[in-house]
Parts: C-alpha cells; structure tokens; sequence
C-alpha cells in the first residue's frame, strides 16, 4: 500500500501557484518523498525528489516539513500544461525498492 | 538522448492469447522496472529487472514474466490473457544508485477482448 495520502482533486487558476500537499505521517528516517505527474495517455513524468532539505528545479519546489510528515509541491505559475494526476510517493533508500504509487490528485489548471 | 522507449503503442489480443512487449531504457540505465496501470488507478508494480535477473516482484501471478538482455532492454510477457490483464503497461528505467528515480516511457496500452 501507499504510504502516502493525497487530496483526490484540485483547482488551481491559471498563472497562480499551485500547491500540492502530501502527507506520509509513517516516512522513516531513510526514506525520500518523490513527485511525478500524469498527463492523459502519457508515462509518468518525475518532477522532484528529496530527503529532507528544500529542493527546487525547473519545474517546481518540494517544501518538506522539519519533522519530514508531510511536504508540499509548488508550481509556481501554473500553466494549462500542468493539468495532471500528481503522485506523491517515499521510498526507501534500498537499492532495487519500487517506487508504490498511489491513486495521486488530479490537478485543473483553469484559464 | 532517446528516453525509454516502449513497443508496441498499441495492441488488441484474445483472451487466452499470449503478448510480448517490449521497453529499451534511457541510455546510460541498467535497471528496468514494468507496471500495469488500470483504468483510473496508479501505477502498480510487477517486477523489476537488474544484471539481467529479476530482483523484485510485485504481487503479479506467475504468467507474468520478463526478461532483460545484456544491452539492458526488457521484455514483458504475459500468458493466458485475461480480460482483466487490459491495462496500460509501463516500462521505467533507473541508474544503479539508491536514490535514482525512475524514468518512464509512455506504455503499451493493452485491450484484451
């Protein structure tokens, strides 16, 4: 099973930052938070992965809390392109572990 | 840089039938992972490949199997088709360290009539 909860939908206008929350109250010590996204009839895309410091891409910012039990994906300017199935998955720091998806948030982008 | 690619896009087979499909990983992985996708749901993992044996299994029935080859491409075979094995499957490919994430390809979508 997943270890992670997700809102199941959300809207966000276009131009505007988009927030993703996640919560993995269970994530031990060795485990890192991953995002990737799913665009209709498309593999998944990764976005952004970390431990427990704040990373930031191209793409988007991973905002982990200091006791690493939720963390937030931000889109900064949200595009219509960006309307997508938002994973959040934590996995461990073994070699060879899969990455356990769950059902994500389905984010609109509305112009 | 070619990413992982996935063949056939598309494919329609009887009940009963066998498939074949077929991922080459993004240059410079060794790792291969598949995933069945139903309708509406995440990715679920069947099995990954490494050195060219199957390091880890998913909660997928023994007529799923694979391979990988020494160029570190994968196949996926499934027997006895089911009509619940339509689904899209996904090849992933990973670099041979502990935190590498995994890469995509766009799937085969499999119907099964």
């Amino acid at each position: 099973d997943a270890k992670t909860t997700q809102p199941p939908s959300m809207d966000c206008a276009e131009g505007r930052a988009a927030n993703l929350p996640c919560n993995h109250s269970t994530i031990s010590g060795n485990e890192y938070v991953y995002w990737y996204r799913q665009i209709h009839s498309q593999g998944p895309q990764y976005i952004i992965h970390g431990l427990k410091n704040n990373e930031t891409n191209e793409m988007a910012s991973l905002i982990i809390t200091e006791d690493r039990k939720s963390s937030t994906l931000i889109l900064p300017h949200a595009t219509l392109r960006d309307t997508a199935v938002y994973y959040c998955i934590v996995r461990p720091y073994n070699y060879g572990q899969n990455f356990v998806f769950g059902p994500g948030t389905r984010l609109s982008v509305l112009p | 840089d070619a990413g992982v690619t996935q063949s056939p896009t598309h494919l329609i087979k009887t009940r009963g039938q066998q498939v074949t499909l077929r991922c080459s990983p993004k240059s410079g992985h060794d790792t291969v992972s598949w995933y069945q996708q139903a309708l509406g749901q995440g990715p679920q993992f069947i099995f990954q490949y490494y050195e060219e044996e199957e390091r880890q299994r998913g909660n997928f029935p023994d007529r799923f199997s694979g391979h990988q080859f020494p160029n570190y491409s994968s196949e996926l075979n499934v027997n006895a088709l089911l009509l619940g094995d339509s689904a899209l499957y996904l090849c992933a490919s990973s670099e041979g360290d502990h935190n590498s994430p995994l890469h995509f390809g766009n799937g085969t979508r499999l119907t099964v009539t």
